[in-house]
């Protein structure tokens, strides 16, 4: 089983700012979703990349895809509180999905 | 469009006790469907996952069990609850064949007591 690390474990910032979270492996990805998840509820997925290199932007969000496919990050910009929640990143093969420990982000207004 | 179904919201229950959960998803036609259990918050654990009717497979030996009676239908259950199957249980289901688009129930908060 592929093992995801992602970091940091908290991050804990002030409205405006930007940050960036990163999910890394010691194996290739044949694909890497994002999720996020605001509490009590289930995760909803934000992105998912394919191609090494690979840059996808969603609003405030940018999520790049290592060239090598081991590894992904997630940049914020101008963070709100809206953002707060737990960022998780997921590989997916043979029909299951695996899970890093997830990002916790607090954005203060 | 595609919906999923997961109840009831919150649970408590004596140790010892039975339990059954509950998921269905709407607007599709055989799913991958998934049971994950996330423990303080944080990353999800598989459980079991389904690629068919009848067909379950286990990630984690444990108190628990899974069946699939109907293709959009998933259920999670224990006959005599732990402590240890405290815990935020989550379903999901994704595209036949696909390692991607995952999409998850709202939820159910287990706790034994």
């Amino acid at each position: 089983t592929q093992l995801l690390e992602q970091s940091p474990q908290f991050l804990s910032i002030q409205e405006g700012e930007n940050l960036t979270v990163y999910c890394n492996s010691s194996s290739v990805f044949s694909s890497l979703q994002w999720y996020r998840q605001e509490p009590g509820e289930g995760p909803v997925l934000l992105v998912t990349v394919v191609t090494g290199g690979e840059v996808k932007k969603l609003k405030r969000l940018t999520f790049q895809f290592g060239d090598a496919r081991k590894d992904s990050s997630l940049h914020i910009t101008a963070a709100q509180p809206g953002d707060t929640g737990l960022y998780l990143c997921a590989q997916g093969s043979n029909y299951k999905l695996t899970f890093g420990k997830g990002t916790l982000l607090t954005v203060n207004p | 469009s595609q919906t999923i179904h997961q109840w009831p919201a919150t649970l408590v229950q004596p140790v010892g006790s039975p339990l059954s959960l509950e998921c269905t998803v709407e607007g599709t036609s055989n799913p991958n469907l998934y049971w994950y259990r996330q423990a303080a918050g944080r990353g999800l654990q598989l459980l079991f996952y389904s690629v068919g009717i009848g067909q379950i497979s286990s990630e984690v030996p444990q108190n628990l069990s899974a069946s699939r009676p109907q293709d959009r239908q998933f259920i999670l259950s224990s006959k005599k609850l732990l402590l240890s199957d405290s815990g935020f249980y989550l379903c999901a289901w994704s595209p036949q064949g696909a390692n991607y688009g995952y999409t998850f129930g709202s939820g159910t908060r287990l706790t034994v007591v």
